[in-house]
């Protein structure tokens, strides 16, 4: 099994819906997890941590299930600047440190007029 | 720009031939990563530094391939003996280290080999 597994997509979504896509992990003594935005041909840049309690931050929404080891980002509203590659990253060693942080390959979302 | 700085942003290369990339971190981070990404899939963990230490390197990281991070600031990774196979985005990132975990990246190096 891999560690980080995303649905690649793509995700087609008319602008204004709500998506959400989910990301599992295979440790499940892993502590920390993130979603970071990938835009075509540019770097990933931190969306946003996700915590045990569940996190929002504006239209973004994440959430983690520590029972069935995925974690989850909704977007709400979605607007055109959203499409982008969402990547999934969690944190495989226990004692944290960023030196384990392993990324998913990637959910792609694709924003329609 | 106080952001993380790589450069060059593209390098064209022969096989064989040796290559040598620069990143610039985020003057307060103590920790320097470096990853390679290819089309499609996530960013794949080659080596970090904690100031001027080498901590840690992937399997991926074969004899080719060597980072220095002399003075705990900026990093070279160099790939000797070029291969089709290591044409890819090289990404460098930088944190606080310590527990702090959030990366910020640098644009990348796009490396073709032909």
């Amino acid at each position: 099994r891999k560690e980080v597994e995303q649905d690649p997509g793509p995700f087609n979504v008319p602008e204004g819906a709500t998506v959400a896509f989910n990301c599992t992990y295979s440790n499940s003594a892993s502590q920390s997890f993130f979603w970071y935005r990938q835009d075509c041909r540019k770097e990933p840049k931190l969306l946003m941590s996700v915590y045990s309690s569940g996190n929002e931050d504006g239209r973004f929404t994440a959430q983690l299930n520590r029972a069935s080891q995925y974690i989850s980002l909704l977007i709400r509203d979605s607007k055109l600047s959203d499409s982008a590659t969402y990547l999934c990253v969690v944190n495989m060693e226990s004692g944290g440190g960023a030196d384990g942080l392993t990324f998913g390959k990637g959910t792609h979302l694709i924003i329609q007029p | 720009d106080t952001g993380v700085s790589q450069n060059p942003r593209h390098k064209i290369t022969k096989r064989g031939q040796n290559v040598t990339f620069r990143c610039d971190p985020i003057s307060e981070h103590n920790r320097l990563y470096w990853y390679r990404q290819t089309l499609g899939q996530g960013p794949e963990f080659l080596t970090y530094f904690q100031n001027e230490a080498q901590l840690e390197k992937s399997r991926l990281l074969s004899d080719r391939f060597s980072a220095e991070r002399p003075k705990g600031s900026f990093s070279t990774l160099e790939i000797q003996r070029t291969e089709q196979g290591d044409s890819a985005m090289y990404l460098c990132a930088s944190s606080l280290g310590g527990r702090e975990e959030k990366l910020f990246f640098g644009s990348g190096t796009q490396l073709s080999v032909l």
